[in-house]
C-alpha cells in the first residue's frame, strides 16, 4: 500500500515536498516511481528511484529535470519528492507508484500499486 | 517520445455488451504496452501488461492484443463497474508515455 501526503496551493517559483509511505514491502527492494495526472489529461511519467539491486539510480522526465528531486527514506520506508522553481504546469494530482510485481518477477515500468494521489496546485 | 493515441475517445454501451478500445502508437513498441482503469476519485489500476497478459486478480472478460503500432482493449461483456476511463501506456522508448484515454459510459 502506498499513501501520499504534501500536497497543497503553492505560488510559482515555491517549493512543496510530497512523501510516499509504503507498507507491505520495502521501497529499497522495488523501483520507485512519481507520475502526475493535470485535470482532464492521462497521466505523465515524472521519474524514477531504481532498487538498491539497481543501484538507486534517479531518472526524470525532461519537464522537470534540474528541478525535482527523489529521495528515499529506507528507515521510514518512504519515498520523496522535492518539487523546486514550480511552474502552473505543475500542477495535477501527484501519484507514487512500485513496479509491477508478479510472482519473482518485476517489470521497472508498469505501474502497480498506485497511491491514492496528493492534489498540488501552483498559481501565480 | 512516443505518441500514443486512443480511439474513440468516448463509447457509450449498455451493461452485457461488447467494448473495443483502441490504441496506435507513433513509432513501434513492440508488445511492451500495458492497460489501466481508473474510476472517479481513484487512482488507475493496472489491467493488462505486456500487450495481453492479465495483471494479478484482473477478471478473465478483459483481454488485450496487438503489436508493434496497433493494440486493442477488448471488455467481452461489460459489467457496472466497468464503466471508466482507460489508458494505455508504453514503456519501450524512453520516457513511458500514455495515451489521452478513452472513456466507456453507460448509454
Amino acid at each position: 500500500q502506498l499513501v501520499e501526503s504534501g500536497g497543497g496551493l503553492v505560488k510559482t517559483g515555491e517549493s512543496l515536498r510530497l512523501s510516499c509511505a509504503a507498507s507491505g514491502f520495502s521501497v529499497a527492494e522495488a523501483s520507485m516511481h512519481w507520475l502526475r495526472q493535470a485535470p482532464g489529461k492521462g497521466p505523465e511519467w515524472v521519474g524514477r528511484l531504481k532498487s538498491d539491486f539497481e543501484g538507486a539510480t534517479v531518472d526524470y522526465a525532461a519537464a522537470v529535470q534540474g528541478r525535482f528531486i527523489m529521495s528515499r527514506d529506507d528507515g521510514d520506508n518512504t519515498v520523496y519528492l522535492q518539487m523546486n522553481s514550480l511552474k502552473s504546469d505543475d500542477t495535477a494530482v501527484y501519484y507514487c507508484a512500485s513496479e509491477y510485481c508478479s510472482g519473482n518477477a518485476c517489470y521497472w515500468a508498469w505501474f502497480d500499486p498506485w497511491g491514492q494521489g496528493t492534489l498540488v496546485t501552483v498559481s501565480s | 517520445e512516443t505518441v500514443l493515441t486512443q480511439s474513440p475517445v468516448t463509447l457509450a454501451l449498455s451493461p452485457g455488451e461488447r467494448a473495443t478500445l483502441f490504441c496506435r502508437a507513433s513509432e513501434s513498441v513492440s508488445n511492451y504496452l500495458a492497460w489501466y482503469q481508473q474510476k472517479p476519485g481513484q487512482a488507475p489500476r493496472l489491467l493488462i501488461y505486456d500487450a495481453y497478459n492479465r495483471a494479478t486478480g484482473i477478471p478473465a472478460r478483459f483481454s488485450g492484443s496487438g503489436s508493434q503500432t496497433h493494440f486493442a482493449l477488448t471488455i467481452s461483456n461489460l459489467e457496472p463497474e466497468d464503466f471508466a476511463i482507460y489508458y494505455c501506456q508504453q514503456r519501450t522508448n524512453w520516457p513511458p508515455t500514455f495515451g489521452g484515454g478513452t472513456t466507456v459510459e453507460i448509454k
